[in-house]
């Protein structure tokens, strides 16, 4: 079935250091691709999605470019702050309303 | 942009009795909306999808009777736990598709529900 890979946590960085957070998925079919941020005791907002191979989601200084010849889907921002430290979560859905298919999040720690 | 209302946020509840979480699309209907539970450090596991006016459809291995899921309106969405035991004290998380045309799924804040 389809499932989503990410790296093991906790991360720890200093900031303005370079975050690359890997994320690797199985998929029959050709899904979309997100990346959630969850920070503490709060719920889910989305922070990029990409919809078709080749496609980079952006949004807050975060990337992420769809791999299809290497099923991946990297979190990648060149300059961390404090302010990012949260739990991410990539996952994928088909289709417009399917369900989204969460890797196991990965916990990430910044320190001034 | 697309809200959902989740509450409690909080709930304490003794071992044995029913806990009812409700979610609220507040200016869209929502059709579907999954209902996700996450244990600490740890990833969200679907534990059911519901529609409004059908039976909701759960996932391997939850309990129906357990997870009572209603789908009220377009508007309103319920998890109710029953008989609650220690073992249910989770973060239930419910979600929303996106409309037609729009960016993303819509997430509720969450409710922590501890059984004592």
């Amino acid at each position: 079935g389809d499932s989503v890979t990410q790296m093991e946590g906790p991360v720890t960085l200093s900031e303005e250091a370079f975050l690359t957070i890997n994320c690797t998925y199985t998929a029959t079919g050709y899904p979309s691709l997100f990346w959630y941020v969850q920070y503490p005791g709060e719920g889910l907002q989305l922070l990029l999605k990409a919809t078709k191979a080749d496609d980079k989601g952006s949004n807050k200084g975060f990337e992420a470019t769809y791999r299809k010849e290497t099923t991946s889907f990297h979190l990648e921002k060149g300059s961390v702050q404090v302010s990012d430290s949260a739990v991410y979560f990539c996952a994928l859905a088909y289709n417009q309303g399917g369900k989204l298919i969460f890797g196991q999040g990965t916990e990430l720690s910044v320190k001034p | 942009g697309a809200v959902v209302s989740q509450h409690p946020s909080r709930v304490i509840c003794k071992s044995g009795t029913s806990v009812k979480i409700e979610c609220r699309s507040l200016d869209f209907q929502a059709t579907t909306m999954f209902w996700y539970r996450q244990f600490p450090k740890q990833s969200l596991m679907l534990m059911a999808t519901s529609n409004e006016g059908s039976k909701a459809t759960y996932e391997q291995g939850v309990e129906k009777d357990k997870f009572l899921i209603n789908h009220a309106s377009l508007t309103l969405s319920t998890l109710t736990v029953t008989s609650a035991h220690p073992e249910d004290s989770s973060f239930y998380i419910c979600s929303a598709p996106p409309e037609q045309g729009l960016y993303g799924y819509t997430f509720g804040s969450g409710t922590r529900l501890t059984v004592v």
